[in-house]
């Protein structure tokens, strides 16, 4: 296993158009967690899954935003409509629910022009 | 919904010391986790130390160790012989949804 993979790396955008990001988790991990991270800050928590199912979603998300993890493994993020300030670092971590350290991905930077 | 405070933006020290990061949490989780994790620029995150609430003892790996006081919801992190790879900016978090604080950035001088 080579850990918690996303895709794609770098993604730049036009504002008003939908983006998709992809997260593989580490196998047999069933905790899935999506963060958004700006320079010099910490991470923001957007979401959270327990296998499938979508546990928390972070209230200071509009309805423009969407996760997604339909078999309980790999999961996707939408960003519909994107904006300048959807501009961010997007990172994706899993974890098992009874070790819950999370790992990491190396991130999704979406630039949005 | 946990919430993470780190209250030092920035912290400096010299090769060798020893300095402590410090971070208060809040929670209404019962059975929790405390973590802090290391981002080194333009790098992946990554685990330096985790803490089970449920247990007094504080957790130690090599030159990282906490002082976890839960009735305070006090949980810092002390390195010890602090190397120029300690660079970088380090995160507390807590909870089963990995909440996390804003971060340290620590500078170490040689």
């Amino acid at each position: 296993d080579t850990g918690v993979s996303q895709d794609p790396r770098h993604k730049i955008t036009k504002r008003g158009q939908n983006v998709t990001f992809r997260c593989d988790p580490i196998s047999e991990h069933n905790r899935l967690y999506w963060y958004r991270q700006t320079l010099g800050q910490g991470p923001e928590f957007l979401t959270y899954f327990q296998n499938e199912a979508q546990l928390e979603k972070s209230r200071l998300l509009s309805d423009r935003f969407s996760a997604e993890r339909p078999k309980g493994s790999f999961s996707t993020l939408e960003i519909q409509r994107t904006e300048q300030g959807d501009s961010a670092m997007y990172l994706c971590a899993s974890s098992l629910s009874e070790q819950p350290e999370a790992f990491f991905g190396q991130g999704t930077r979406l630039t949005v022009v | 919904a946990q919430t993470v405070t780190q209250s030092q933006p920035e912290m400096s020290v010299q090769e060798a010391e020893t300095v402590t990061l410090s971070c208060t949490y809040d929670t209404s989780e019962s059975d929790y986790y405390l973590f802090w994790y290391k981002q080194p620029p333009s790098r992946q995150m990554i685990l330096v130390i985790r803490q089970e609430a449920y247990k007094q003892q504080n957790a130690t790996e090599n030159r990282f160790s906490v002082n976890f006081q839960k009735a305070a919801k006090s949980f810092s992190l002390k390195i010890s012989d602090s190397q120029l790879g300690d660079a970088a900016m380090y995160f507390c978090a807590c909870g089963n949804d990995m909440r996390f604080g804003a971060g340290t950035r620590l500078t170490v001088k040689p």
